[in-house]
């Protein structure tokens, strides 16, 4: 089944205490992101790559971190994890293909306290 | 500034009763318009691509619309497994990033 995998869905840290969120698809897809979302704010970008090797900044960057080593993992790091990075994050593929869709994980819910 | 806004915030029906969610957006050159649903705890599931003023897709009881300024998705007979919030995303000609400007959803819930 095409999908995109997250984990850990759910997570209770502490402030500053480093940790991965992973994220795989198995779609072969170029094209990989992160989103945060919360209440009356939608959905922002954290970060992008348009292939591996290949990463970029979205809307909200700070405090974030990504790789991309291989096709199909694409990891957020959070190295010192504060409260205002408490929020639903979500990871993303599409193809390469013009105006393909994004297809998502089913999120993973960070509480940082 | 590219901008999306999405109307209303939250709508209630009685299965079988008709209606449209609306979806505005400001954006300078539009490569497409894309509408997804999301369940509860759960990522946005895609519904439709819309590229041009005119067009039309259709997907069981959905109907996606496109204007130049709005789209609309028609719910036609809506039953209660159409309670979701409904999400709309246009993506700009400009940039490499394939970026996505989101709406806030418009929340459904259909009653039985």
């Amino acid at each position: 089944e095409a999908q995109v995998t997250q984990n850990p869905r759910y997570l209770i840290t502490v402030t500053g205490k480093k940790l991965t969120v992973t994220c795989s698809q198995n779609m072969n897809h170029e094209y990989m992101s992160w989103y945060r979302q919360d209440p009356g704010l939608g959905l922002r970008q954290i970060y992008y790559s348009m292939n591996v090797e290949v990463t970029d900044k979205g809307d909200v960057p700070e405090g974030y971190k990504v790789s991309r080593k291989e096709k199909r993992n694409f990891p957020l790091i959070l190295e010192s994890p504060s409260p205002n990075q408490t929020s639903l994050y979500f990871c993303a593929s599409s193809s390469s293909t013009r105006n393909s869709p994004l297809h998502f994980g089913n999120g993973t819910r960070l509480t940082v306290t | 500034e590219d901008q999306v806004t999405q109307s209303p915030e939250a709508l209630r029906l009685q299965e079988g009763e008709s209606s449209s969610l609306n979806c505005s957006y400001t954006v300078s050159g539009l490569r497409g318009l894309f509408w997804y649903r999301q369940d509860p705890g759960k990522g946005p599931e895609f519904l439709f691509t819309l590229y041009s003023a005119g067009e039309e897709k259709e997907k069981e009881r959905l109907k996606a619309t496109l204007t130049k300024k709005e789209s609309f998705l028609h719910i036609t007979a809506p039953k209660p497994e159409d309670s979701a919030t409904y999400l709309c995303a246009v993506q700009a000609n400009a940039g490499n990033n394939r970026k996505l400007i989101w709406g806030l959803g418009t929340s459904l819930a259909v009653n039985p």
